[in-house]
C-alpha cells in the first residue's frame, strides 16, 4: 500500500458544528503532516507529527485540533470555523520527518474540500 | 524562516518545447529541495528531489539543477508533452518540520 487515504472527500459544515477529518496510511511512515490549501495557492503547513507527537503547529487556531491515536491516523478536530477556513486540507506523510543529513519527500492524500456555510 | 518566490506563474508552451521553473529561498541553512507536480483536482506528487550537496539531478525528462550560492534551483522539463500540463510547486528547506512552497507555476502545454 503506497497511499494516504483520506476521508470524507467533500465536507460541508455550519460554523456551529463539530466534525472531524481522517487521514490513513500503512506505509510505516513515522511523520504525518496536515496542510492547507486555498484555491491557486500552495499548500500551507499546519501540524507535523513525528513518531505520534506533535512537533510543530504553525499558529493555527484552536477551532482546528490535531490528533495522532496511532502511527497509521491522524484526524483534524473541526469546531466553530469560519467561512475563510473554506479550503481543501491535505494530509501527507514521510518516512521521517528528515534531519540535516536525510531527508523525505511527501506522500500527499488526495484532500478533504471543506466548505464552511 | 523560509520565504520561497517561483517564476513564472503562469508558463505556457508547444509541445515538444523545454519548460523552465525557477525558485529563490531565503534561509541559506535549507538544504533539501522538492517539486510537486499538482494536476487540476489531484494530490501533489512529488516528481524529483535534490539534497545541497548536489548540483544537478535528472529523471528522463525532468531535471533540476541548485545554485546554492545564489539560492536559486530550477526545474527543467524537456520534450514537454500535453500530459506535463499542471500546477508545479516548488519547496524548500532544511526538514519536513520547517518546509515551505513556492506559490506555484501553472504549466500548460499546447498540443
Amino acid at each position: 500500500d503506497t497511499e494516504v487515504t483520506q476521508t470524507p472527500k467533500h465536507l460541508v459544515m455550519g460554523m456551529t458544528n463539530k466534525k472531524s477529518l481522517k487521514c490513513e496510511q500503512h506505509m510505516g511512515h513515522r511523520a504525518m503532516y496536515w496542510y492547507k490549501q486555498k484555491a491557486k495557492k500552495p499548500p500551507e503547513l499546519m501540524f507535523v507529527y513525528s513518531y505520534e507527537k506533535l512537533s510543530i503547529n504553525e499558529s493555527v487556531p484552536s477551532r482546528f485540533s490535531p490528533e495522532c491515536p496511532n502511527s497509521s491516523l491522524l484526524n483534524l478536530h473541526l469546531h466553530a470555523l469560519q467561512p475563510e477556513d473554506s479550503a481543501l486540507y491535505l494530509c501527507a506523510s514521510s518516512q521521517e520527518v528528515g534531519t540535516g543529513l536525510s531527508h523525505y519527500g511527501y506522500t500527499f492524500g488526495s484532500g478533504t474540500r471543506l466548505t464552511v456555510v | 524562516g523560509e520565504n520561497v518566490e517561483q517564476h513564472p506563474s503562469t508558463l505556457s508552451v508547444q509541445e515538444g518545447d523545454s519548460a523552465v521553473i525557477k525558485c529563490t529561498y531565503s534561509d541559506s541553512a535549507s538544504n533539501y529541495f522538492p517539486w510537486y507536480k499538482q494536476e487540476l483536482g489531484k494530490r501533489p506528487q512529488l516528481i524529483i528531489d535534490i539534497r545541497s550537496n548536489v548540483g544537478e539531478k535528472k529523471d528522463q525528462r525532468i531535471a533540476v539543477t541548485l545554485n546554492k550560492t545564489a539560492k536559486h534551483f530550477s526545474l527543467h522539463i524537456t520534450e514537454t508533452q500535453p500530459e506535463d500540463s499542471a500546477v508545479y510547486f516548488c519547496a524548500a528547506g532544511r526538514n519536513n518540520n520547517d518546509m515551505r512552497f513556492g506559490a506555484g507555476t501553472r504549466l500548460t502545454v499546447k498540443p
